[in-house]
C-alpha cells in the first residue's frame, strides 16, 4: 500500500515478555517518529529518526524500549520484559523530511496489551 | 510539554461553522504552526499548517493572530465525519521531537 504500515496491528503478552512492533514508512520519506497513546490520552513522543540515526532517545520511557532502523526505510520497536503500564496504542509516522513544513503520515498503530 | 493550550472538549451542532482554538504564547518566530486529527480508532491525519497568512484548503481554514500567540482552526461546515480530537502542534525547521498536547475532542450534534 502506499500508506505507512504498521505490525502488529494487534498484540496481547504476557507480562514480562519482549515484544517487537514494527513500522514500514511510505516509500522516500527519511524522517520516522514512535509515538505512544494510551487509552483516552495523547500522543506521547517516544524517538524519531533521520536516514537510520536517532539523534534524540530522551523519548523512551525506560531502558526496557529500544527502537532501530534499517536501510533507512523499515522501523523495528522492541520491549523487553513488557508491563501492564506498556499496554497502549503505539503509533508511527513517516514524513518527506524533518522540518517545520514536513507533513506526518501516520499508520493505524499497533494495539499492545499486556497481560 | 506541549507549547500549546487547546480547550480539553467542544460540541458543535452539525453543517454550523466550528472554531477551534489554540494559544501558543511562547511560539518563536521561526515555528510553523500545524493542526492534526485523530478520527475514532485511527492515527491523526494532517489538516493544516501555516507560519503567519491565514491559510485555507479543502479540508478547513487556519487564522493564525497578528502576534502568533494564537490560532483557530476553522471547520466552516461541521458533518458527524468531524468528531475527532484536533490537535494544535507547532513545529521549528530543525525540530526532531514533535510534541503533541492532549488536544481539543470535538463533538458533533446532530
Amino acid at each position: 500500500g502506499a500508506g505507512v504500515s504498521q505490525s502488529p496491528s494487534n498484540k496481547v503478552t504476557e507480562k514480562g515478555k519482549d515484544v517487537e512492533l514494527r513500522c514500514d514508512p511510505i516509500s522516500g520519506h527519511t524522517a520516522l517518529y514512535w509515538y505512544r497513546q494510551s487509552l483516552g490520552q495523547g500522543l506521547e513522543f517516544l524517538i524519531y529518526f533521520q536516514g537510520n540515526s536517532a539523534p534524540d532517545k530522551s523519548g523512551l520511557p525506560s531502558d526496557r524500549f529500544s527502537a532501530e532502523r534499517t536501510g533507512g526505510s523499515v522501523s523495528t520497536l522492541t520491549i523487553q520484559r513488557t508491563q501492564q503500564e506498556d499496554s497502549a496504542v503505539y503509533l508511527c509516522a513517516s514524513s518527506t523530511h524533518p522540518g517545520a513544513t514536513g507533513e506526518l503520515f501516520f499508520g493505524e498503530g499497533s494495539r499492545l496489551t499486556v497481560l | 510539554d506541549a507549547k500549546t493550550t487547546q480547550p480539553n472538549s467542544m460540541e458543535s451542532n452539525e453543517e454550523e461553522p466550528v472554531h477551534l482554538p489554540c494559544n501558543h504564547s511562547t511560539i518563536s518566530g521561526t515555528d510553523y504552526i500545524h493542526w492534526y486529527r485523530q478520527l475514532p480508532s485511527q492515527g491523526p491525519e494532517y489538516v493544516i499548517h501555516g507560519l503567519t497568512s491565514n491559510v485555507n484548503n479543502r479540508m478547513a481554514s487556519l487564522a493564525i493572530a497578528e502576534d502568533r500567540k494564537s490560532s483557530t482552526l476553522i471547520l466552516h461546515r461541521a458533518t458527524l465525519r468531524d468528531a475527532a480530537v484536533y490537535y494544535c502542534i507547532l513545529r521549528a525547521n530543525r525540530d526532531d521531537k514533535i510534541i503533541f498536547g492532549k488536544g481539543t475532542r470535538l463533538h458533533i450534534l446532530p
